[in-house]
C-alpha cells in the first residue's frame, strides 16, 4: 500500500502564532510533496510543490514568508503556516507522488486548523 | 495552465440508477485523469483513474471515458448505493514531470435510499 500521515488533524491556535503541519509518507519515498487548501464546500486548491532538498515551488497569489514550506526527506514535508491569523483557517492537505513514473498521489488526512 | 471544469455541482439519484459526472480540460498535454472521492472531513480517495492511450476504463461499478479530441472525460457509476454518496473531483496532470494535479470544482452525489 501506500500511506500518508498528516499531524496534527486538528489544531487551534491564536492569532499572531505559528503552526507546523508534518505530512510523512509511511511505506514509500515520494518524490514530490504536494501542500493543498481546501475551503468549505469547495475543490482543493494547490498551494505548493515542494521536491526533497530543493526550494518549493509555490503557487500564485500564494506568501513564500507566510507559509513556509520543507521538504528534508524523501520522506517528510512540513508546512509552518508563520503569525496566523483567522483568514488562514481553513482545511490542509498534503499529497504525496510515489515515484516518478506515474503521477498517482496519495492523499494525507487533513489537518483543520482554526486561528482565533 | 491546466483548466478543469466540472459538472454537475450536485446530483440526487435513486438507489440503483447511474450516475454521470464530466470534466473538460484545457491543456493538451495532460494525459493522466484520475477520479477522487471525499467523504465530509476525510481524505480523497482514487477510485479510478485513467490514462491518454486507453478511450475507457470500468473497474466493477465504476467506469471513467476519455474523449482526447474533445478534451472531456467522464465518470459513471452504476447500481448507486448509499454509501457511494460523496463529493466526487476530477483531475488533471501529466503522468512524467513532477506536475501537480488541477482539480475540478467538484461534485457532491447524494444516492437516496
Amino acid at each position: 500500500g501506500a500511506v500518508v500521515s498528516q499531524h496534527p488533524s486538528w489544531v487551534i491556535c491564536k492569532s499572531g502564532t505559528s503552526v507546523k503541519i508534518e505530512c510523512r509518507s509511511l511505506d514509500f519515498q515520494a518524490t514530490t510533496m504536494f501542500w493543498y487548501r481546501q475551503f468549505p464546500k469547495q475543490s482543493l486548491m494547490l498551494m505548493a510543490t515542494s521536491n526533497e532538498g530543493s526550494k518549493a515551488t509555490y503557487e500564485q497569489g500564494v506568501e513564500k514568508d507566510k507559509f513556509l514550506i520543507n521538504h528534508a526527506s524523501l520522506t517528510l514535508s512540513t508546512l509552518t503556516v508563520t503569525s496566523a491569523h483567522p483568514e488562514d483557517s481553513s482545511f490542509y492537505i498534503c499529497s504525496a507522488r510515489k515515484g516518478l513514473a506515474k503521477n498517482i498521489q496519495y492523499f494525507g488526512a487533513g489537518t483543520r486548523l482554526s486561528v482565533l | 495552465g491546466e483548466n478543469v471544469e466540472q459538472h454537475p455541482s450536485t446530483l440526487s439519484v435513486q438507489e440503483g440508477d447511474s450516475a454521470v459526472i464530466k470534466c473538460t480540460y484545457s491543456d493538451s498535454a495532460s494525459n493522466y485523469f484520475p477520479w477522487y472521492k471525499q467523504e465530509l472531513g476525510k481524505r480523497p480517495q482514487l477510485i479510478i483513474d485513467i490514462r491518454s492511450n486507453v478511450g475507457e476504463k470500468k473497474d466493477q461499478r465504476i467506469a471513467v471515458t476519455l474523449n482526447k479530441t474533445a478534451k472531456h472525460f467522464s465518470l459513471h457509476i452504476t447500481e448507486t448505493q448509499p454509501e457511494d454518496s460523496a463529493v466526487y473531483f476530477c483531475a488533471a496532470s501529466t503522468d512524467t514531470g513532477r506536475r501537480a494535479l488541477t482539480f475540478g470544482s467538484g461534485t457532491r452525489l447524494q444516492v437516496q435510499p
